[in-house]
């Protein structure tokens, strides 16, 4: 089993739709929980983070963590074409530096 | 902002070449990893550095070496080029220690990357 668990898509929405994202985990360490965005042939850059359970809202993005059921989760509202990419979940459990990465969720937000 | 700089983006080598991957950070950023990205499997690590002259393996170190001779300089080294290293490879770097910019908390944890290197091996 990978540490990591995302379904790597391609998840297809109509522009203004609710993106739901999600990861699964295996390592209860963890405790810092990153989502990179990784436009088509360019390198990942950082969405947002939090910093064990809860939430946390930037803008039209909302990172949620369940750290009971080791359940990760962004969420886009009024999705835009802009908004189409690959996106990558990247727990870490801070000791080393290093972040643990899913396999990434492609997703195409359709005018 | 970061910038993390490799130093080509596309190349095209034949088997058994030498390749080399060259990475600059301006950042002054303590740590620097060596990513392969291949669909469907996600982000690799080949080799990490946490300081200058170190390095670690990640988890697919075979076939790779790394050098870290400065602190803003990570490259990667393909001794015998294979076909099954043809791959997009990233560069990234984290953690500032000390100055202007310090990190503290879960930001050490935060990685910026390179554009990527698209290794095609013929």
């Amino acid at each position: 089993q990978k540490e990591v668990e995302q379904d790597p898509g391609p998840l297809s929405v109509p522009e203004g739709a609710i993106v739901s994202l999600n990861c699964t985990y295996s390592n209860s360490a963890f405790q810092y929980f990153m989502w990179y965005r990784q436009y088509s042939r360019k390198g990942p850059e950082l969405l947002m983070y939090t910093y064990s359970s809860g939430n946390k809202e930037d803008g039209r993005f909302t990172a949620q963590v369940d750290k009971s059921s080791k359940y990760i989760s962004l969420f886009i509202r009024d999705s835009q074409p802009s908004d189409s990419a690959t996106y990558l979940c990247a727990p870490s459990a801070g000791s080393n530096y290093q972040l643990i990465w899913g396999a990434g969720t492609k997703l195409i937000i359709k005018p | 902002d970061v910038k993390v700089t490799q130093s080509s983006r596309y190349l095209v080598k034949r088997t058994g070449e030498k390749v080399f991957l060259e990475c600059v950070q301006d950042m002054d950023h303590e740590n620097m990893f060596w990513y392969r990205q291949d669909p469907g499997l996600g982000l690799r690590l080949i080799y990490f550095s946490y300081d200058v002259k170190m390095k670690e393996k990640g988890d697919i170190p075979e076939g790779y070496s790394v050098s870290r001779e400065k602190k803003e300089r990570f490259s990667l080294i393909l001794e015998s080029a294979s076909t099954n290293q043809t791959s997009m490879y990233l560069c990234a770097s984290s953690f500032r220690k000390s100055g202007g910019g310090q990190t503290v908390g879960p930001a050490k944890n935060i990685q910026y990357f390179g554009a990527g290197t698209r290794l095609s091996v013929l």
